[in-house]
């Protein structure tokens, strides 16, 4: 089946440091990647769409300029946390939209566990 | 809006035994329902879904239904094994008539007891 790579898995940062998430579909074009928050024991909280070539969509209350998003291929997207604090620490998990095969189904990375000191 | 509610929260089943998951929806739009476990510390997996022209879908031992009439789909997991023990989201959204997003269910820990 389709396959979602997100990397880093597991990240520290100091305060005040940026760090980036990469999240890639690797056995199908993805011309439409979401970038989720996920509070330990809740449901996935959407913070932005990611459109290939074009600027990100952000949902209400997720600041664009603090979160980052870059799609710049149609096969990655990279979400980069600016000017870290320990209140963005959180599990962090891109999906991909694949079109393909007369579908429209999306699949989701592993996740990436940011950890900020 | 999209509204997706998912009961129950947190559910146990002894092993062998079957597990249903409901979820009502909102939207009349919406015609594509996946089905996602996560299992802790990893991203969601899609286990099965189902769209909008189809009421009931099988897959071994997983089967999800939908009853557009009424906005509610469910999982349902027969001869439940302890490693079927996850979260299990459901979710909606207007799939094919090119929306973005999926808008998710709370969730319900399954827990099920050797």
């Amino acid at each position: 089946g389709a396959v979602v790579s997100q990397h880093p898995s597991r990240v520290i940062c100091k305060s005040g440091t940026s760090v980036k998430i990469e999240c890639r579909s690797l056995d199908f074009q993805a011309t439409t990647m979401f970038w989720y928050r996920q509070f330990p024991k809740q449901s996935l909280m959407l913070m932005a769409t990611s459109n290939e070539g074009s600027k990100a969509t952000y949902e209400q209350g997720v600041e664009k300029d603090k979160f980052l998003i870059n799609h710049a291929s149609l096969t990655l997207s990279t979400l980069t946390v600016t000017s870290a604090h320990p209140e963005d620490s959180s599990f962090y998990i891109c999906s991909a939209r694949d079109r393909g095969r007369g579908g429209n189904t999306i699949y989701f990375g592993e996740g990436s566990w940011l950890t900020v000191v | 809006g999209e509204n997706v509610e998912q009961h129950p929260s947190t559910l146990s089943v002894q092993e062998g035994d079957s597990a249903v998951i409901k979820c009502t929806y909102s939207d009349s739009a919406s015609n594509y329902f996946p089905w996602y476990k996560q299992e802790l510390g990893k991203g969601p997996q899609l286990i099965i879904d189902i769209r909008s022209n189809v009421g009931e879908k099988k897959d071994q031992r997983i089967a999800v239904t939908l009853n557009k009439t009424a906005k509610h789909f469910s999982l349902h997991i027969t001869e439940t094994q302890p490693e079927d023990s996850a979260v299990y989201f459901c979710a909606a959204s207007r799939g094919q008539t090119g929306a973005n997003n999926l808008f998710f269910g709370t969730g319900t820990r399954l827990t099920v007891i050797p």
